[in-house]
């Protein structure tokens, strides 16, 4: 596609349910992150892709966040037993192996968790 | 570890006047740094990416430099119009997976 696609653009869950968002990311893009933006925290770093492995998953802020790549292609971002904590916009970057700094971003995932 | 900071947190001028954004880092040891816009509701867009061994980058009306061992950079935007409202973001590479420490970053509000 054009750009890299997120999927929902808003989601509302009930506290203690999971949710899984999704990203597809630009055609060729081999590098993949996930970024989240919350209030007062500004945006944080929770993993990258290089093809289908993790080689850092040092920003997922604990074990009910995971996150798969398939394909090369897209990436699932799951938060299991949802806290209220967990409320920001999820962002999706990818980026070419002929240029790996030339990041494009998704619009995100609005997660609130009520 | 790396942090990020950016000043101001806020910023609201006249159209037409020239201003300056910073960014300051803590750990000079980066790979690159970079501007980014985000308007809202919007993902970000890249605006300047500037590598270590470089001292500035242009790109019409804006002009990013970094100054490595004082652990700062600044975005200077000129002629400054309503449509550069958003806000910037600055963002440290600090190795070679492409992981970025983001500022908090500068609202700016252009007035017409």
């Amino acid at each position: 596609g054009a750009g890299v696609s997120q999927s929902p653009s808003n989601k509302v869950t009930e506290k203690g349910k999971d949710v899984e968002l999704r990203c597809d990311p630009i055609s060729g893009h081999t590098a993949l992150y996930w970024y989240r933006q919350s209030l007062g925290q500004g945006l944080e770093f929770l993993i990258y892709f290089q093809g289908n492995s993790a080689p850092d998953k040092s920003g997922l802020p604990s074990d009910r966040f995971s996150a798969e790549r398939t394909g090369g292609s897209v990436s699932t971002l799951t938060i299991q037993r949802t806290q209220q904590e967990d409320s920001a916009v999820y962002l999706c970057a990818s980026s070419s192996p002929t240029r790996p700094f030339g990041y494009t971003f998704g619009s995100g995932t609005r997660l609130t968790v009520v | 570890k790396q942090e990020v900071t950016q000043i101001p947190a806020a910023l609201s001028v006249p159209e037409g006047e020239n201003l300056v954004l910073n960014c300051s880092f803590t750990d000079s040891a980066i790979y690159n740094l970079q501007w980014f816009r985000q308007d809202p509701g919007k993902g970000l867009t890249s605006l300047l990416l500037i590598q270590s061994s470089q001292r500035e980058q242009t790109s019409g009306r804006l002009n990013a430099s970094l100054d490595k061992s004082s652990g700062r950079s600044t975005l200077y935007i000129a002629a400054s119009q309503p449509g550069d409202s958003a806000t910037y973001l600055c963002a440290v590479g600090s190795g070679n997976t492409g992981k970025l420490i983001f500022g908090q970053g500068t609202t700016l509000q252009v007035k017409p």
